[in-house]
């Protein structure tokens, strides 16, 4: 089955304990993205790959770290968590970039105490 | 820079219709698309419009003004599991940039 695999899918830590966020894809997916999720903000994009070893800033990437060394895994770093980090994030890939549908992971919810 | 503007709340009843509005700023275009969220779940691809126009998928059609910056999504026959958020979103460059969301109300 085609999809994007987010783990874990409920986290909670202390501020300044570093984790990481696990996102593969086996759809062969060129872009992958990360969003994080909050009330009346919308979807925000964090950090994105067009391919392997090639990964931008989005709009809201203070705080986070990403990486790309193979193409169907993208995971999302928070060296030193802080509470204004808690938020639902989402993990999306798609073919040829931007002008594909984007699908989506199962989101991971990340509470940072 | 790039915005997109669109109803935080919309409320229609069952079997009716119902348009979901989006604005969009931007520096360059590559098309709008639509994406639904139910709650507790992903968020899910419903359409893209890269050219003016309608485009028909079921009971969902999505609209485009390129002149007018502005696009809609069109929901027909509704159905109790349409209550849901809906996302406009456009690219900037290699980024996807989605609207605050609709939240769709269904009344019986």
């Amino acid at each position: 089955e085609a999809q994007v695999t987010q783990n874990p899918r409920y986290l909670i830590t202390v501020t300044g304990k570093k984790l990481t966020v696990t996102c593969s894809q086996n759809m062969n997916h060129e872009y992958m993205s990360w969003y994080r999720q909050d009330p009346g903000l919308g979807l925000r994009q964090i950090y994105y790959s067009m391919n392997v070893e090639v990964t931008d800033k989005g709009d809201v990437p203070e705080g986070y770290k990403v990486s790309r060394k193979e193409k169907r895994n993208f995971p999302l770093i928070l060296e030193s968590p802080s509470p204004n980090q808690t938020s639902l994030y989402f993990c999306a890939s798609s073919f040829m970039g931007i002008n594909s549908p984007l699908h989506f992971g199962n989101g991971t919810r990340l509470t940072v105490t | 820079g790039q915005s997109l503007e669109q109803p935080s709340e919309v409320t229609a009843v069952e079997g009716a219709i119902v348009q979901i509005n989006c604005t969009y700023q931007t520096s360059g275009f590559y098309g709008l698309s639509w994406y639904q969220q139910h709650d507790g779940g992903a968020p899910t691809f419903l359409s893209y419009n890269a050219l003016d126009g309608l485009e028909e998928t079921g009971r969902f059609s999505s609209f485009l003004s390129r002149s007018d910056s502005y696009g809609y999504l069109l929901l027909q026959e509704l159905q109790m599991k349409d209550s849901a958020s809906y996302f406009c979103a456009v690219r900037r460059d290699d980024k996807i940039i989605f609207g605050k969301g609709t939240r769709l109300h269904i009344l019986p």
